[in-house]
């Protein structure tokens, strides 16, 4: 069926390592992405976006790629700091009404000192 | 910023309780959710609202029903509360700007069902 997916539940990294956090999605109609984290006992917390019509966004110590072609999304953290210890979730929006979200499982990244 | 505020962190109910959920948002959004999460299962929608009076089923409306009588409040209702219901509940709000936006999230709040 079509969904949402990540490739690694957890992901440990060392502090000031860079971090890659992968997702694929099936649905060939999505066109919006979203990366949330979140931290234990907190709700999710936008981190970036980007729309099908990029396939590069970059934000202060994030970047996410979007590859249509393999419907692979990806986001990375440069050097990686104790505070993104988190899960992250990928989310895609398929077209539908009502701006309708579609979450990943998440991973959990925890940052090694 | 936007806030959205749910009106318990922590919850424990007897099964057959009736439960209400509040959730509050102060950004003036169109659109309201409520999901659930469990370990390894992600978010899962329980249902949506575009608009006052308005409400949509999502993936998960078995069990619960929602009310949202004003703009800026989405009430989350467990009619008869089940021990499956034990979960973590979210609430999010997002503006109706051409239907590509961002989902803003509540802190959460943890029900537990005995």
């Amino acid at each position: 069926g079509e969904s949402v997916g990540l490739h690694l539940p957890t992901l440990s990294v060392q502090e000031g390592d860079n971090s890659i956090i992968n997702c694929a999605y099936s649905n060939s109609a999505s066109d919006y992405f979203i990366w949330y984290k979140q931290e234990s006992g907190k709700g999710p917390q936008f981190i970036i976006d980007i729309r099908s019509n990029m396939d590069k966004r970059q934000g202060q110590r994030v970047t996410v790629l979007l590859n249509k072609t393999v419907k692979h999304l990806s986001l990375q953290i440069a050097a990686t700091q104790p505070g993104d210890s988190a899960v992250y979730f990928c989310a895609e929006n398929r077209g539908a009404a009502g701006n309708k979200l579609t979450f990943g499982g998440g991973t959990r990244v925890l940052v090694k000192p | 910023d936007v806030k959205v505020t749910q009106s318990s962190r922590y919850l424990v109910k007897r099964t057959g309780e009736k439960v209400f959920l509040e959730c509050v948002q102060d950004m003036d959004h169109e659109n309201m959710f409520w999901y659930r999460q469990d370990p390894g299962l992600g978010l899962r929608l329980i249902y949506f609202s575009y608009d006052v009076k308005m409400k949509e089923k999502g993936d998960i409306p078995e069990g619960y029903s929602v009310s949202r009588e004003k703009k800026e409040r989405f009430s989350l209702i467990l009619e008869s509360a089940s021990t499956n219901q034990t979960s973590m509940y979210l609430c999010a709000s997002s503006p109706h700007e051409g239907g590509k936006e961002t989902q803003y999230f509540g802190p959460g709040t943890r029900l537990l069902v005995l």
